[in-house]
């Protein structure tokens, strides 16, 4: 079982729709990071949470740290959102800092 | 403008020949690693450091090489480069650990 697991992998919405993507985590973590890939390639940072909730826009990223899970919610999505959206998490281990990534969840958003 | 700047963007390359991919970051981050991601895999850590001359292995090392010495630059070596490791790499620095990461635009690597 990956550290790190993200559900859904893949997501097609309609314009407008709200939407819900899930980060679920197995170990002991000191920051949970969202980050937007492009189809381009590029990695932007959305969010960095230790507790609670953000918001930026329509983005939305809470954290419930005693579940170990996080959710990215996008309020009226729009094409322009479809990007692969990554959770990562930052952990203290073995006298290092170390992230473990998710696979992503690819979304697909319909004009 | 603040960001991470990492070249080449795309490098195809023979086994065996010695190369190195550059990151510079503008932003007096501390923190600076490298990570490549391959389909169905996701980002794994390479090397990170900490600071200037402070760096320790991530989670998929072997193959690879760094150095810090100076705090803008964290170049990343290949040494003696295998198809194995033909990947899209990112470099990613930030203020401190943990803190937000801010990537370079990638390098598609091909060795054949």
């Amino acid at each position: 079982k990956n550290e790190v697991e993200q559900s859904p992998q893949n997501l097609t919405a309609q314009e407008g729709e709200f939407i819900t993507i899930n980060c679920s985590y197995s170990v002991g973590i000191s920051a949970l990071h969202w980050l937007q890939q492009h189809p381009g390639g590029g990695i932007v940072s959305l969010f960095m949470l230790s507790s609670g909730k953000k918001k930026h826009g329509r983005l939305i990223a809470t954290i419930n740290i005693q579940e170990k899970h996080s959710s990215l919610h996008i309020t009226a999505s729009h094409p322009r959102d479809s990007a692969v959206y990554i959770c990562a998490v930052g952990m203290f281990t073995s006298g290092t800092y170390k992230y473990i990534f998710g696979t992503g969840t690819r979304l697909k958003v319909l004009a | 403008e603040a960001q991470v700047t990492q070249n080449p963007r795309y490098l195809i390359t023979v086994t065996g020949k010695k190369l190195t991919v550059t990151c510079s970051q503008n932003m007096n981050h501390e923190y600076m690693s490298w990570y490549r991601q391959d389909p169905g895999l996701g980002l794994r850590q390479i090397y990170y450091s900490m600071n200037v001359e402070v760096t320790d292995k991530g989670d998929v090392p072997e193959g690879y090489k760094v150095s810090r010495k100076e705090k803008r630059n964290f170049p990343l070596i290949l040494e003696s480069p295998s198809p194995n490791q033909t990947s899209l790499y990112f470099c990613a620095s930030s203020l401190r650990r943990g803190e937000k990461l801010f990537f370079g635009s990638g390098t598609q690597l091909s060795v054949l």
